[in-house]
């Protein structure tokens, strides 16, 4: 099975500030990787799909890269609606579609 | 408007069994792919199982296989999770989600998870 990680675990950060998290994957996954956004007592919502394809109605300071087994989200400027945990996720290939550990980004 | 609501979801002693639902609407649902994916209290994102659109392949993961079933009734727009004897560690909250699908051209890609329910609670507890 694909084993997710990803770094750091935890950031704080102010309003305004670039944000980037890493993902890393057992092995490749090619552009299967997608990013999402959760927020306390909702249910997650998809951010970026096939490691850099922005989902529509997400803001463009929302961006990814990446192929093979590393891959990068970035929030280009911070805004305070963006605190929040972040998880990857494979979609390639077969299951188990596995997710990242999560990044949770809060104040500073 | 494209929606997931999931329901059946309790408080249950170990061992026990529980069906959840998840019905859906406003998109053809026999369409697409369907997940279950768990999140423990505190816990990060589990993915639990998947569907394929006619209900032909169904795969779990380790932690449930052999307990949890999936299905679907597409006459009734309806997904199900039967799961059997539950423990202690199968309580969370469980989300049905619709696979993202991508098609260019002639090429058909599928991705994540594009819509979610708002989840349901399951409390394994004696």
């Amino acid at each position: 099975d694909i084993q997710m990680t990803q770094s750091p675990s935890s950031l704080s950060a102010y309003v305004g500030d670039r944000v980037t998290i890493t993902c890393r994957a057992s092995q490749s996954i090619s552009s299967y990787l997608d990013w999402y956004q959760q927020k306390p007592g909702k249910a997650p919502k998809l951010l970026i799909y096939g490691a850099s394809s922005l989902q529509s109605g997400v803001p463009s300071r929302f961006s990814g890269s990446g192929s093979g087994t590393d891959f990068t989200l970035t929030i280009s400027s911070l805004q305070p609606e963006d605190f929040a945990t972040y998880y990857c996720q494979q979609s390639y290939s077969s299951p188990p579609f596995t997710f990242g550990p999560g990044t949770k980004v809060d104040i500073k | 408007q494209v929606q997931l609501v999931e329901s059946g979801g309790g408080v249950v002693q170990p061992g026990r069994s529980l069906r959840l639902s998840c019905a859906a609407s406003g998109f053809t649902f026999s369409s697409y792919d369907m997940h279950w994916v768990r999140q423990a209290p505190g816990k990060g994102l589990e993915w639990v199982a998947v569907i394929w659109y006619d209900g032909s392949n169904k795969y779990y993961a380790d932690s449930v296989k052999g307990r949890f079933t999936t299905s679907r009734d597409n006459s009734k727009s309806t997904l199900y999770l039967q799961m059997n004897s539950l423990r202690a560690e199968d309580t969370a909250v469980y989300y049905c989600a619709r696979v993202f699908i991508v098609a260019t051209g002639t090429s058909v890609y599928h991705y994540g998870m594009d819509v979610w329910g708002q989840g349901t609670t399951v409390t394994v507890s004696s």
